[in-house]
């Protein structure tokens, strides 16, 4: 099956960037999408197909893919922006749903 | 909107069945699906009703116990799930998808808790 791989954890100062990881095999040739969840509350989806932003979802949020890495990236971080994040895809050879594990982003 | 009910505390080996109303979009066009959270932990896909093919897609820890499908007259989705175990627990959450085939996951209700324990 295929596997996401995300870093348990990612801190960052106020005011800098931060950068998520999700690898996986040839993870550039499939679209990835993330989505942010705050403490008792349901996910939202910040990034689609990889480099798509709802309006809602403020520019300093940003997604890349190539090769075995997806990335997203959070320009300006700010406290508001303390959550966990997921990355995944939808594996179309299996017909299956697939999330990385999560990372637990913290601004200090 | 997306309003999960249905939840609660059942017994290892019982039987539940979950409901999703939804509502504000063209339901029979969309992808549907359910995704659970057990306590403390990460997202887990467990299932989406495929509108193109009318096909349901589950998890491996979940095929033959649960079972995905829709009521397209009512907008609501369900999912029946039996021999239900511990590892089971978990916040299940109705999330709509993208029209047509899956793909991701856009918009998503507040959960259903499902227990299972003696």
């Amino acid at each position: 099956s295929f596997v996401l791989t995300q870093p348990p954890s990612v801190s960052v100062a106020p005011g800098e960037t931060a950068r998520i990881t999700c690898e996986g095999n040839n993870i550039g040739s499939k679209s990835v999408h993330w989505y942010q969840q705050k403490p008792g509350q349901a996910p939202v989806v910040v990034i689609y197909y990889d480099t798509d932003r709802p309006s809602e979802i403020p520019d300093r949020y940003s997604g890349s893919n190539s090769g075995n890495t997806a990335t997203l990236t959070i320009n300006r971080a700010a406290a508001g922006d303390e959550a966990d994040y997921y990355c995944q895809v939808w594996d179309n050879s299996r017909g299956v749903g697939v999330f990385g594990g999560g990372t637990k982003l913290t601004v200090l | 909107q997306l309003l999960e009910s249905g939840g609660g505390l059942v017994q290892p080996g019982g039987s539940l069945r979950l409901s999703c109303a939804a509502s504000g979009f063209t339901f029979p066009s969309y992808a549907m699906s359910w995704v659970r959270q057990a306590p403390g932990r990460g997202l887990e896909w467990v299932s989406t009703f495929n509108p193109m093919n009318q096909s349901p897609h589950y998890a491996d820890f979940v095929k033959g116990r649960f079972t995905i499908s829709r009521d397209t007259s009512k907008s609501t989705l369900f999912l029946h799930m039996k021999n239900l175990r511990a590892d089971d627990t978990a916040t299940y959450y109705c999330a709509k998808g993208t029209p047509g085939d899956p793909d991701y996951f856009d918009f998503w209700g507040q959960g259903t808790l499902v227990a299972v324990s003696s």
